[in-house]
């Protein structure tokens, strides 16, 4: 059975630190790793995805990927209380359609 | 480009009812899923409806189905509603072009049911 496994948090941080969200899978067949936000009461919104190992940056964003230990991880630089949400990890097995979610991880960012 | 869109977006029954739900994808976007969201349970995936056919099935009792019309516009229905489908149920399109594994979906605002 793939799975997906995130610390639920919550994890807290400073504004203007950077978080560090982890997430690792079981499927050595994955191929596709995404990042959804979701703020309270909405629905989750795409803000990263990765195919190949190593980094990917978009504005104060970076996805990691690390196939050979099967983690992937969004670091969130100059936290922001907006950035306050729980953050969802999604992987997607080649051949497949149907991404697995992992439960979230909640991220507070305090002034 | 339009998001993907639903109707009703809250919705209140009670015990033993039916309700159905619809879905409008992104405008291309041939692949509907299906979610059911709660706090205890995170995201679990209902369906997916692909070319008017259902391709992928979730665990879930067969109250709960659905189907998609030739415009990729899907509705999903729950007969004999229970207290334990009061739920966020959202709605996801993907393009699904042939075997490319590098398919995103696209989350819809959510129908908020609450069986009372």
């Amino acid at each position: 059975q793939k799975e997906v496994e995130q610390n639920s948090g919550p994890l807290s941080v400073p504004e203007g630190a950077i978080a560090s969200l982890n997430c690792t899978y079981s499927d050595r067949g994955s191929q596709s790793f995404f990042w959804y936000r979701q703020y309270s009461g909405k629905s989750p919104e795409l803000i990263m995805s990765i195919y190949s190992n190593g980094d990917k940056e978009d504005g104060r964003f970076t996805a990691q990927l690390n196939k050979a230990s099967q983690y992937v991880s969004l670091l969130i630089r100059d936290s922001q209380p907006s950035d306050s949400a729980t953050y969802l990890c999604a992987v997607l097995s080649g051949g497949s359609y149907i991404p697995t979610f992992g439960r979230g991880t909640s991220l507070i960012v305090h002034p | 480009k339009a998001g993907v869109t639903q109707t009703p977006r809250y919705l209140i029954k009670t015990r033993g009812q039916q309700v159905t739900l619809s879905c409008s994808p992104i405008s291309g976007h041939r692949s509907v899923s299906w979610y059911q969201q709660t706090p205890g349970q995170g995201l679990q995936f209902l369906f997916e409806y692909f070319s008017e056919t259902q391709r992928n099935k979730g665990n879930f009792p067969g109250r709960f189905s659905g189907r998609q019309f030739s415009n990729s516009r899907s509705e999903m229905n729950v007969s004999t509603l229970e207290l334990g489908d009061s739920a966020l149920y959202l709605c996801a399109s993907s393009l699904r072009v042939g075997q490319g594994p590098q398919e995103t979906q696209y989350f819809g605002p959510g129908t908020r049911l609450l069986v009372l």
